[in-house]
Order: structure tokens, then sequence, then C-alpha cells
């Protein structure tokens, strides 16, 4: 079993509707969860962190953790052809110090015009 | 501007041949990692590093070897027993601490080919 695991996609969306990203994790005692965007032929860029179960929003950008059932999302509303990219899960314990990060696959979201 | 530095951002290796590819952060970060990434996978961890003159092997750490003589300098060589290297490499820094967890951040990556 993977320890963090994203659809690949593509996901399409039309322009201005609602994208929901999904991912889950194996390692129950996971406490920090990132959501990275990364443009073809970039680096992953950081869009949010989040920690505690609930929703965090940011923006356009609303991320939910649900550790119960071991899930965290990130919603983009008003979608917009400049999200098309891929979203990479992350996923690491909080001990302090350093934590090992797991990251998943990534999903490809297509918004279109 | 803060940031983390990657030299070069593309490169050709011909068979047999060890490259290094240069990493260098004024975050002033504490961790740095090194990330190899292809097609259809997700990030690979080949070594990272949370103080200077120490560093730990990731998951994929055969054929490839680090320094970190400086902490803001975490250079990565791919020697020739990386029978597949072609790939994308991201070098990462980080600073773990109480509300940020070990958010980690990515320099622009450098695009390494075997020819």
């Amino acid at each position: 079993q993977k320890e963090v695991e994203q659809n690949s996609g593509p996901l399409s969306v039309p322009e201005g509707a609602i994208a929901s990203l999904n991912c889950t994790y194996s390692d129950r005692g996971s406490q920090s969860f990132f959501w990275y965007r990364q443009y073809s032929g970039k680096s992953p860029e950081l869009i949010m962190f989040i920690y505690s179960n609930g929703d965090k929003e940011d923006g356009r950008f609303t991320a939910q953790l649900n550790k119960a059932s071991q899930y965290v999302s990130l919603l983009i509303r008003d979608s917009q052809p400049s999200d098309s990219a891929t979203y990479l899960c992350a996923v690491a314990p909080y001990s302090g110090g350093y934590q090992k990060v797991t990251f998943g696959i990534g999903t490809k979201l297509q918004v279109i015009p | 501007d803060g940031g983390i530095t990657q030299s070069p951002k593309y490169l050709f290796r011909k068979e047999g041949q060890n490259v290094t590819l240069s990493c260098e952060q004024n975050l002033n970060h504490d961790a740095m990692y090194w990330y190899r990434q292809d097609p259809g996978q997700g990030l690979r961890l080949i070594y990272y590093s949370q103080i200077v003159n120490d560093f730990q092997k990731g998951d994929i750490a055969e054929g490839y070897s680090v320094s970190r003589e400086k902490k803001e300098s975490f250079p990565l060589t791919v020697t020739s027993a990386q029978k597949n290297p072609t790939a994308f490499y991201l070098c990462a820094s980080s600073i773990p601490g109480r509300g940020t967890g070990n958010t980690i951040y990515f320099g622009e990556g450098s695009w390494l080919t075997v020819v």
C-alpha cells in the first residue's frame, strides 16, 4: 500500500467551477499535511499546510483534514486556467526536529476555459 | 531575496561520467534535501542533511553522494554507478518548528539527461 495516495488524473473542471483534489494516507501518526502546486517543468511551490482537523481557508484555496478517515483534500474555488497544474499532497509525522515528508504522485488538474 | 539556488538548470552526462549538481540556500535553514522526480512518479528522497557535516541516505541513495561542509551548501554528485540518472532533481530545505512542522521549500530544479 502506498503511503500517500492520489489519483493521478487528469481532473478536468470548467473555468469558474470548484476543483476538489483528494489524498489519503496510511500512517495514522501523521500530523502535518501539505499541498504543493507544480507547473509543468517547474519545481513544486507550497500552497497550504494544515495540522488540525477541519477546514483551513486561504483565498480561493481550502484545505480539509479528517484524521479519523486519514483523508486530506484541497478545494479550489472559482477555478482559473492558471490553476492548471499538478497538485502534490505531502504528509509528515510531527515530532519536532527532522521529519520524513512523504509525497504523493500528484493529481493533474486541467481548468477548461 | 532569500531562496534556494540550483545549478546548472540543464546538464547532459555521458555514460561513465560523474556530475555534480550545486545547491545553495540563504534561508538559514538547518535541513537540506535532494529529491528525484521521474514522470508519473512522486518525489523520491535521495539524501538529506539536518546539520553541517552530517547526512543520511534516503530511499534511493545508491549511485549518489553528497557533502555538507557548509550550512548553505548541499551538492549532489551523480556517479557512474547510477544506471538511470535521467530525471528532474530537486534540492530543498526546511526549518522544523512548532506551528510550521517541517515545511519544505524547493529550488528551481536541475534537469539531468544522459547522452
